[in-house]
């Protein structure tokens, strides 16, 4: 079946401009979840949506960051006003819920901020 | 702030060679501990998640233990071949929730 898909693939935008990124999920995978790495880092938490809970969002950096995942299933990362730190790989990722899950995920967005 | 630590960075091995890799985590709040393979260019690979303590876990020529007692794991890989050639992530899940906190990564290479 089709695993985790994202889009774009790249993107290379103007410091100061919007940017949104987009994941859709494993279909019935009702844990989604957003993560990037930086040149030189690891792999950072951003923020985790489970079911038709609030999101978990104790890892975005800062307000300019946001997310939301439409109809249980299709999610967008925001960036707004983006700065040249906010270069960086972002990842998504879907597992079947709560507990003790594989976490399958998308390919990426490489995000190049000029 | 979560510390989880892989050792060594970087491992340049010969085809055929043995080696293995050590994650280290938090030894309180465990939930689950899971080891990931990143080829370039592609998606990170789930390899195994380990809950239990004393755990031992494998697939083909990779197998990876746990210590959640002293906070650590070991991946092993016997054998290898250039194919494994690859970045090895750890990943802790705390019982505080579903995220994961990854370690810095082992990056492996195989030559022929």
């Amino acid at each position: 079946g089709a695993g985790v898909s994202q889009s774009p693939s790249n993107k290379v935008t103007e410091k100061g401009k919007d940017v949104e990124l987009r994941c859709d999920p494993i279909s019935g995978h009702t844990a989604l979840y957003w993560y990037r790495q930086s040149l030189g880092q690891g792999l950072e938490f951003l923020i985790y949506f489970q079911g038709n809970s609030a999101p978990d969002k104790s890892g975005l950096p800062s307000d300019r960051f946001s997310a939301e995942r439409t109809g249980g299933s299709v999610s967008t990362l925001t960036i707004q006003r983006t700065q040249q730190e906010d270069s960086a790989v972002y990842l998504c990722a879907s597992s079947s819920g709560q507990g003790i899950y594989e976490q399958y995920f998308g390919p990426g967005t490489r995000l190049t901020v000029t | 702030i979560l510390n989880v630590e892989q050792s060594p960075q970087s491992l340049h091995v010969q085809e055929g060679d043995s080696t293995n890799f050590t994650c280290s985590f938090p030894s309180s709040n465990f939930y689950a501990l899971h080891w990931y393979r990143w080829e370039t260019a592609k998606s990170p690979e789930a390899l195994f998640v380990m809950t239990l303590n004393g755990d031992e876990k494998k697939k083909g020529r990779i197998s990876a233990t746990l210590n959640t007692k002293e906070g650590y794991s070991y991946l092993y890989i016997k054998g290898s071949q250039p194919e494994d050639s690859a970045t090895y992530l750890c990943a802790f899940e705390s019982n505080a929730g579903n995220m994961l906190t990854f370690g810095g990564g082992t990056r492996l290479m195989v030559k022929p």
